[in-house]
C-alpha cells in the first residue's frame, strides 16, 4: 500500500508568483484535504475535495485554489504570492470526508 | 467556537515517565478526536483516535482519556522514551454542517524524553 506523497519537496517563489503543489492520494482513499502548517503553529485546514469536487474550505482567500483528478490525486494552487504564504503545506487522504486522515511529507514553500 | 485549546506548549519527562497533553474544546458538533505526532521536516503521522461514546482508548503505551461533559480530552504516553520526543497535536473533526471534513488542531505541545 502506498501512502500519500507529496511534490516537490521544496519550493522557493518570489513574492507575486505563481505556485502549484501535488498530492497523490493513499490507495482507496476518494478524498484530499489541503493544510497550511506556519512555524511553531498547528495545521489550518485549507480546503477539502471529495470525488473531484471542493467540499469544504476554511478562511483561505480565493487566491488559494485547488483541483482533484479522476484518479484522486490533486493540485494546489497559490497566485499572487505572499510573504505570509511561507509555510509546509501538507496533503491529508482519507476515505470519505469524517474518516482518519493521513498526511504526507508535506511541501515546504518559502517565498522572498 | 471551533478552537481546540492545547496545553502544555512543551513538555519535559525522563525516560520511563508518563506524559500528559491536554485539549479542550468549545464546539459540541466534534464528533471525532484524533491526536498526531509530528518530527521535524515530516507530515503529521496519526497516532491514536477516539470518538465521544468512548471514555477510554489504549493503544499500546498511548491512552486517550475523554471527558464529553467537561468537553476534554487528554493524551497519556506511558514508559516515555527518547525516540517519543516530538511535537504532539490533538485535533478534532465535526460529524457535519459546514466544517464537515475540517481537522481543527491544537496549538502542539513539544515534548522532550531524556534519556
Amino acid at each position: 500500500e502506498t501512502g500519500v506523497t507529496q511534490s516537490p519537496t521544496h519550493l522557493i517563489k518570489t513574492r507575486g508568483q505563481q505556485v502549484t503543489l501535488r498530492c497523490s492520494s493513499q490507495s482507496g482513499h476518494n478524498t484530499v484535504s489541503w493544510y497550511q502548517q506556519a512555524l511553531g503553529q498547528g495545521p489550518q485546514f485549507i480546503f477539502q475535495y471529495y470525488r473531484e469536487e471542493e467540499n469544504g474550505r476554511g478562511n483561505f482567500p480565493p487566491r488559494f485554489s485547488g483541483l482533484q483528478f479522476p484518479n484522486y490525486s490533486s493540485e494546489l494552487n497559490v497566485n499572487a504570492l505572499e510573504l505570509d504564504d511561507s509555510a509546509l503545506y501538507l496533503c491529508a487522504s482519507s476515505m470519505t470526508g469524517f474518516s482518519e486522515q493521513y498526511f504526507g511529507p508535506g511541501t515546504r514553500l518559502t517565498v522572498t | 467556537q471551533q478552537q481546540v485549546k492545547q496545553s502544555p506548549q512543551s513538555l519535559i519527562v525522563q525516560k520511563g515517565g508518563i506524559s500528559i497533553i491536554n485539549c479542550a474544546y468549545e464546539n459540541t458538533a466534534f464528533d471525532y478526536f484524533p491526536w498526531y505526532q509530528q518530527f521535524p521536516g515530516k507530515g503529521p503521522a496519526l497516532l491514536i483516535a477516539i470518538r465521544p461514546d468512548v471514555s477510554e482508548k489504549k493503544e499500546g503505551r498511548f491512552t486517550i482519556s475523554f471527558n464529553k461533559s467537561a468537553k476534554q480530552f487528554s493524551l497519556h504516553i506511558m514508559d516515555s522514551q527518547p525516540g517519543d520526543s516530538a511535537t504532539y497535536f490533538c485535533a478534532a473533526i465535526p460529524a457535519g454542517g459546514t466544517s464537515y471534513g475540517k481537522l481543527t488542531f491544537g496549538q502542539g505541545t513539544i515534548l522532550t524524553v531524556h534519556p
